[in-house]
């Protein structure tokens, strides 16, 4: 069955530092990637998705995520952190042919010190 | 004007009794779905409707009904409230093919007491 993994249930950066949070799928069929935010008290919002065009997915806020075939990864980054930033990080896939039904990664919060 | 909306956003009760949360999408999407998140914030999908017809179980407690009177309406009811049932529900949106994203509600926190 496919599953996520993100590396990291806790990740702290300093403002204006570079983010990383970690993303790896199990799946041998690349399936389509998400990655989603959650704000305290409110639901998910969509940052950025790979659904087999360009490999580098560029999203809102100054988030991009590259899709790693060879690494089975999609990992996220922002190359400067704001305070704004400091939420719960959902890294998801959606297997090709389904409903559209995600599975998600256990999240990453992540903290951002001024 | 919400996308995804659910009601109530908290809902407080007692062991036992039934209740019911409802949502609304107007994005004309096919496809609806409740999640459900853990006190870990694990996220765990538990039905999925396609024009009002399930398409997915996830192996959840009979206790648990979802009803899709129309495809813009997906309401969840529980019977026989247990204290395991406390977390976060999400209504979610889609297109219904996997490379589409799904839009979420805002998510009711049931706490059972």
């Amino acid at each position: 069955a496919q599953s996520v993994t993100q590396l990291g249930s806790h990740v702290s950066v300093s403002e204006g530092a570079l983010v990383l949070l970690r993303c790896n799928y199990s799946s041998s069929v690349p399936p389509y990637l998400f990655w989603y935010v959650q704000y305290p008290n409110q639901g998910l919002q969509l940052l950025l998705k790979y659904t087999s065009a360009a490999t580098l997915v560029k999203g809102i806020n100054g988030f991009e995520a590259e899709f790693k075939k060879s690494e089975t990864s999609f990992h996220l980054t922002k190359p400067s952190a704001h305070m704004s930033d400091a939420a719960e990080y959902f890294c998801a896939v959606s297997e090709r042919g389904s409903q559209g039904n995600l599975i998600f990664g256990k999240g990453t919060k992540l903290s951002v010190k001024p | 004007d919400t996308a995804v909306s659910q009601t109530p956003k908290y809902l407080v009760t007692q062991m036992g009794n039934d209740k019911s949360i409802k949502c609304e999408q107007n994005l004309g999407h096919d496809t609806m779905y409740w999640y459900k998140q853990d006190s870990k914030k694990f996220l765990k999908i538990m039905f999925s409707y396609n024009n009002k017809e399930l398409i997915i179980n996830e192996t959840v407690p009979n206790r648990f009904s979802p009803k899709s009177p129309d495809k813009a309406h997906l309401n969840l009811h529980i019977n026989s409230l247990e204290l395991g049932d406390s977390a976060v529900y999400f209504c979610a949106s889609s297109q219904g093919s996997g490379d589409t994203e799904a839009f979420f509600g805002q998510g009711t926190r049931l706490t059972v007491v």
